[in-house]
Protein backbone atom coordinates (compact mmCIF):
# COMPACT_ATOMS: atom_id res chain seq x y z
CA UNK A 1 0.00 0.00 0.00
CA UNK A 2 0.95 4.01 0.27
CA UNK A 3 4.07 4.13 2.48
CA UNK A 4 3.64 8.20 2.30
CA UNK A 5 3.59 9.21 5.81
CA UNK A 6 5.50 6.91 7.36
CA UNK A 7 7.98 8.81 10.33
CA UNK A 8 4.96 11.42 10.19
CA UNK A 9 3.93 12.90 13.02
CA UNK A 10 0.79 11.48 14.43
CA UNK A 11 -2.35 13.41 15.85
CA UNK A 12 -4.57 10.67 17.63
CA UNK A 13 -8.39 11.85 18.26
CA UNK A 14 -11.59 10.23 19.64
CA UNK A 15 -14.15 10.27 16.72
CA UNK A 16 -16.71 13.05 17.72
CA UNK A 17 -13.80 15.09 18.82
CA UNK A 18 -12.10 18.81 17.38
CA UNK A 19 -8.74 17.70 15.67
CA UNK A 20 -5.73 20.78 15.63
CA UNK A 21 -3.41 20.27 13.30
CA UNK A 22 -0.63 22.82 13.10
CA UNK A 23 2.01 23.59 10.35
CA UNK A 24 4.90 25.88 11.19
CA UNK A 25 5.96 27.82 7.54
CA UNK A 26 8.97 28.96 6.64
CA UNK A 27 9.03 31.91 4.31
CA UNK A 28 8.02 35.27 5.90
CA UNK A 29 6.95 36.56 2.36
CA UNK A 30 4.47 33.98 1.93
CA UNK A 31 1.12 35.40 1.02
CA UNK A 32 -0.97 32.01 0.21
CA UNK A 33 -1.65 29.23 2.10
CA UNK A 34 -3.33 25.68 1.35
CA UNK A 35 -4.38 22.67 3.45
CA UNK A 36 -4.72 19.28 1.97
CA UNK A 37 -5.69 15.94 2.99
CA UNK A 38 -4.03 13.02 1.20
CA UNK A 39 -6.05 9.41 1.95
CA UNK A 40 -3.84 6.24 1.20
CA UNK A 41 -2.59 5.71 -2.09
CA UNK A 42 -4.63 8.59 -3.50
CA UNK A 43 -3.58 12.29 -4.39
CA UNK A 44 -3.84 14.94 -2.37
CA UNK A 45 -7.42 16.65 -1.80
CA UNK A 46 -8.03 20.71 -1.78
CA UNK A 47 -9.60 21.06 2.15
CA UNK A 48 -9.22 24.81 2.45
CA UNK A 49 -6.99 28.33 1.51
CA UNK A 50 -6.54 31.26 2.94
CA UNK A 51 -4.66 34.58 2.09
CA UNK A 52 -2.62 36.33 4.02
CA UNK A 53 -5.07 39.59 4.55
CA UNK A 54 -7.03 37.09 6.55
CA UNK A 55 -6.45 35.79 9.63
CA UNK A 56 -9.24 33.06 9.79
CA UNK A 57 -11.81 31.24 7.34
CA UNK A 58 -14.24 28.48 7.83
CA UNK A 59 -15.58 26.31 5.70
CA UNK A 60 -17.22 22.88 6.49
CA UNK A 61 -16.43 21.50 9.49
CA UNK A 62 -13.37 22.81 8.98
CA UNK A 63 -11.23 26.24 10.25
CA UNK A 64 -7.86 27.60 9.00
CA UNK A 65 -5.67 30.06 11.12
CA UNK A 66 -3.39 32.17 9.97
CA UNK A 67 -0.39 33.53 12.66
CA UNK A 68 1.48 35.60 10.40
CA UNK A 69 3.46 37.33 13.27
CA UNK A 70 5.13 33.85 14.25
CA UNK A 71 4.55 32.00 11.02
CA UNK A 72 1.91 29.57 12.07
CA UNK A 73 -1.29 27.99 10.49
CA UNK A 74 -3.53 25.44 12.09
CA UNK A 75 -6.41 23.72 10.77
CA UNK A 76 -9.09 23.09 12.99
CA UNK A 77 -11.42 19.78 12.40
CA UNK A 78 -14.81 20.11 14.55
CA UNK A 79 -16.45 16.19 15.41
CA UNK A 80 -13.97 14.19 13.86
CA UNK A 81 -15.26 11.49 11.37
CA UNK A 82 -13.07 8.17 11.11
CA UNK A 83 -13.33 9.40 7.35
CA UNK A 84 -10.80 12.33 7.96
CA UNK A 85 -8.20 9.35 8.69
CA UNK A 86 -5.81 11.03 6.73
CA UNK A 87 -2.09 12.78 6.00
CA UNK A 88 -2.72 16.81 6.20
CA UNK A 89 -0.37 18.41 4.54
CA UNK A 90 0.16 22.69 4.25
CA UNK A 91 1.53 24.59 1.63
CA UNK A 92 2.57 27.96 0.85
CA UNK A 93 3.40 30.12 -2.08
CA UNK A 94 4.25 33.55 -2.60
CA UNK A 95 2.09 35.82 -5.03
CA UNK A 96 3.92 36.34 -8.49
CA UNK A 97 5.65 32.66 -8.39
CA UNK A 98 4.08 30.82 -10.79
CA UNK A 99 1.65 29.36 -8.20
CA UNK A 100 4.38 27.15 -7.03
CA UNK A 101 3.86 25.61 -3.68
CA UNK A 102 5.80 24.95 -1.04
CA UNK A 103 4.85 21.61 1.01
CA UNK A 104 5.36 20.74 5.01
CA UNK A 105 5.95 17.39 5.62
CA UNK A 106 2.23 16.09 6.59
CA UNK A 107 0.46 15.28 9.96
CA UNK A 108 -0.93 11.93 10.08
CA UNK A 109 -4.58 11.94 11.85
CA UNK A 110 -5.65 8.66 13.27
CA UNK A 111 -9.30 8.99 14.65
CA UNK A 112 -10.37 5.98 16.89
CA UNK A 113 -13.44 5.00 17.95
CA UNK B 1 -16.41 14.72 -14.24
CA UNK B 2 -13.84 16.76 -14.67
CA UNK B 3 -10.21 15.94 -13.16
CA UNK B 4 -6.71 14.72 -13.72
CA UNK B 5 -5.86 11.46 -14.53
CA UNK B 6 -2.69 9.56 -15.14
CA UNK B 7 -1.29 6.20 -15.69
CA UNK B 8 -0.42 3.52 -15.00
CA UNK B 9 -1.01 3.71 -11.59
CA UNK B 10 1.79 1.69 -10.58
CA UNK B 11 4.82 1.26 -13.23
CA UNK B 12 8.34 -0.69 -13.07
CA UNK B 13 11.56 0.24 -14.43
CA UNK B 14 14.53 -1.60 -14.84
CA UNK B 15 18.15 -0.51 -15.14
CA UNK B 16 18.92 1.82 -17.80
CA UNK B 17 15.60 2.14 -18.83
CA UNK B 18 13.43 5.70 -19.78
CA UNK B 19 10.11 5.51 -18.27
CA UNK B 20 6.90 7.96 -19.26
CA UNK B 21 4.00 8.96 -16.65
CA UNK B 22 1.19 10.42 -18.17
CA UNK B 23 -1.17 13.19 -17.13
CA UNK B 24 -4.02 14.25 -18.70
CA UNK B 25 -6.36 16.88 -17.31
CA UNK B 26 -9.76 18.57 -18.54
CA UNK B 27 -9.97 20.94 -15.94
CA UNK B 28 -8.98 23.56 -18.74
CA UNK B 29 -6.20 24.56 -16.26
CA UNK B 30 -3.11 26.38 -17.73
CA UNK B 31 -0.54 25.29 -15.44
CA UNK B 32 0.59 21.91 -15.03
CA UNK B 33 2.98 20.49 -12.27
CA UNK B 34 4.98 17.07 -11.23
CA UNK B 35 5.89 16.36 -7.89
CA UNK B 36 7.74 13.67 -6.22
CA UNK B 37 6.91 12.58 -3.04
CA UNK B 38 8.67 10.19 -0.30
CA UNK B 39 7.98 8.56 2.38
CA UNK B 40 7.83 11.08 5.28
CA UNK B 41 8.78 14.25 3.12
CA UNK B 42 6.58 16.72 1.62
CA UNK B 43 6.23 17.27 -1.99
CA UNK B 44 8.89 18.42 -4.27
CA UNK B 45 8.55 20.00 -7.34
CA UNK B 46 10.44 18.51 -10.47
CA UNK B 47 9.11 20.38 -13.33
CA UNK B 48 6.14 23.15 -13.83
CA UNK B 49 4.71 24.28 -17.25
CA UNK B 50 2.63 27.26 -17.11
CA UNK B 51 1.49 27.37 -20.93
CA UNK B 52 1.63 24.97 -23.51
CA UNK B 53 5.21 24.69 -25.35
CA UNK B 54 6.76 26.06 -22.11
CA UNK B 55 8.05 24.84 -19.10
CA UNK B 56 10.76 25.20 -16.07
CA UNK B 57 12.62 23.32 -13.94
CA UNK B 58 11.39 22.54 -10.18
CA UNK B 59 13.42 22.05 -7.42
CA UNK B 60 14.66 18.58 -8.05
CA UNK B 61 14.84 17.92 -11.91
CA UNK B 62 17.79 16.50 -12.40
CA UNK B 63 17.13 13.21 -14.32
CA UNK B 64 13.69 13.54 -15.69
CA UNK B 65 12.14 15.17 -18.82
CA UNK B 66 9.39 16.77 -19.79
CA UNK B 67 7.27 18.16 -22.49
CA UNK B 68 3.86 20.46 -22.95
CA UNK B 69 2.56 19.59 -26.67
CA UNK B 70 -1.14 20.20 -25.49
CA UNK B 71 -2.62 21.95 -22.68
CA UNK B 72 -4.40 19.03 -21.61
CA UNK B 73 -1.18 16.84 -21.22
CA UNK B 74 2.04 16.90 -19.46
CA UNK B 75 4.29 13.63 -19.25
CA UNK B 76 7.60 13.06 -17.24
CA UNK B 77 10.02 11.05 -18.52
CA UNK B 78 12.15 9.25 -15.61
CA UNK B 79 15.48 9.18 -17.47
CA UNK B 80 18.36 6.59 -16.66
CA UNK B 81 20.00 9.71 -15.25
CA UNK B 82 17.69 9.41 -12.13
CA UNK B 83 19.71 7.20 -10.18
CA UNK B 84 16.88 7.04 -7.05
CA UNK B 85 13.58 6.93 -8.89
CA UNK B 86 11.68 4.78 -6.93
CA UNK B 87 9.03 7.38 -5.49
CA UNK B 88 5.25 8.60 -6.15
CA UNK B 89 5.14 10.80 -8.36
CA UNK B 90 2.00 13.01 -8.04
CA UNK B 91 0.25 15.50 -11.35
CA UNK B 92 -1.66 18.64 -10.62
CA UNK B 93 -3.16 21.63 -12.32
CA UNK B 94 -4.35 24.99 -11.65
CA UNK B 95 -5.67 27.96 -13.15
CA UNK B 96 -2.05 30.99 -14.08
CA UNK B 97 -4.77 33.79 -13.38
CA UNK B 98 -5.43 35.20 -11.10
CA UNK B 99 -2.19 34.26 -9.41
CA UNK B 100 -2.96 32.05 -6.40
CA UNK B 101 -4.95 29.53 -7.39
CA UNK B 102 -5.12 26.08 -5.35
CA UNK B 103 -3.70 23.19 -7.68
CA UNK B 104 -5.40 19.79 -7.30
CA UNK B 105 -3.68 16.36 -7.93
CA UNK B 106 -4.52 13.51 -9.94
CA UNK B 107 -4.15 9.81 -7.81
CA UNK B 108 -0.38 9.57 -8.43
CA UNK B 109 1.91 6.95 -9.84
CA UNK B 110 3.39 4.49 -7.87
CA UNK B 111 7.33 3.99 -9.71
CA UNK B 112 9.49 1.32 -8.31
CA UNK B 113 13.04 -0.47 -9.66
CA UNK B 114 12.91 -3.96 -10.83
Amino acid sequence: GESVGLHLPTLSVQEGDNSIINCAYSNSASDYFIWYKQESGKGPQFIIDIRSNMDKRQGQRVTVLLNKTVKHLSLQIAATQPGDSAVYFCAENISGTASKLTFGTGTRLQVTL
Amino acid sequence: DGGITQSPKYLFRKEGQNVTLSCEQNLNHDAMYWYRQDPGQGLRLIYYSQIVNDFQKGDIAEGYSVSREKKESFPLTVTSAQKNPTAFYLCASSYRDPSNQPQHFGDGTRLSIL
